[in-house]
């Protein structure tokens, strides 16, 4: 089955500077990546994902990029502040499936002020 | 519709003791999923519903564990003859068929004692 690995699982950055979380996935198959955030005793949620059929995907700060071939992606966060803070969870799935996702294992992310 | 849905929010047992969570999923999501998340771990699949139908269930759900979701709306999830290793938090999620984002719940953290 699916499996995905994840990179960093600690991040320590200083406000301002950039992030990358890096995640591979091991089932060709997989054409679905979304990446959540978890804030201490909340629910994850959502924050960029991206489709096999495209290669990077950007929603202001944040950043997605897909390598099909090496099967990584990554999350890219510029300009980062305090309230990024957070735990970052990657995920893989097949939309012709169930759309169970494959959850990495997490990075925490530390933006210190 | 505020969103997911999950009660209790905290459930603390003994050992040997049976427990039911409930999970209601935003109106007209006809998926529904469950994960589990242990401390420090991404959220792992457990089981996946289409309306009332179970579609697939992970081999990490155990004949103890048993889940339903009779009239395609509200889910139960049982977890008979609790054991520690049980402790964890439990997550819910749903989706519309045809997209393929899953909005998670707040969980039920359980605790086995």
């Amino acid at each position: 089955g699916e499996n995905v690995e994840q990179h960093p699982s600690t991040l320590s950055v200083q406000e301002g500077d950039s992030a990358v979380i890096k995640c591979t996935y091991s089932d060709s198959a997989s054409n679905y990546f979304p990446w959540y955030k978890q804030e201490l005793g909340k629910r994850p949620q959502l924050i960029i994902d991206i489709r096999s059929n495209v290669g990077e995907k950007k929603d202001q700060r944040i950043a997605v990029t897909l390598n099909k071939t090496a099967k990584h992606f990554s999350l890219h966060i510029t300009e980062t502040q305090p309230e990024d803070s957070a735990v970052y969870f990657c995920a893989a799935s097949m939309v012709d499936s169930s759309y169970k996702l494959i959850f990495g294992s997490g990075t925490r992310l530390l933006v210190r002020p | 519709d505020t969103g997911v849905s999950q009660d209790p929010r905290h459930k603390i047992t003994k050992r040997g003791q049976n427990v039911t969570f409930r999970c209601d999923p935003i109106s007209e999501h006809n998926r529904l999923y469950w994960y589990r998340q242990t401390l420090g771990q991404g959220p792992e699949f457990l089981t996946y519903f289409q309306n009332e139908a179970q579609l697939e269930k992970s081999r990490l759900l155990s004949d103890r564990f048993s889940a339903e979701r009779p009239k395609g709306s509200f889910s139960t999830l049982e977890i008979q003859r609790t054991e520690q290793g049980d402790s964890a938090m439990y997550l819910c999620a749903s989706s519309l068929t045809g997209q393929e984002t899953q909005y998670f719940g707040p969980g039920t953290r359980l605790l086995v004692l």
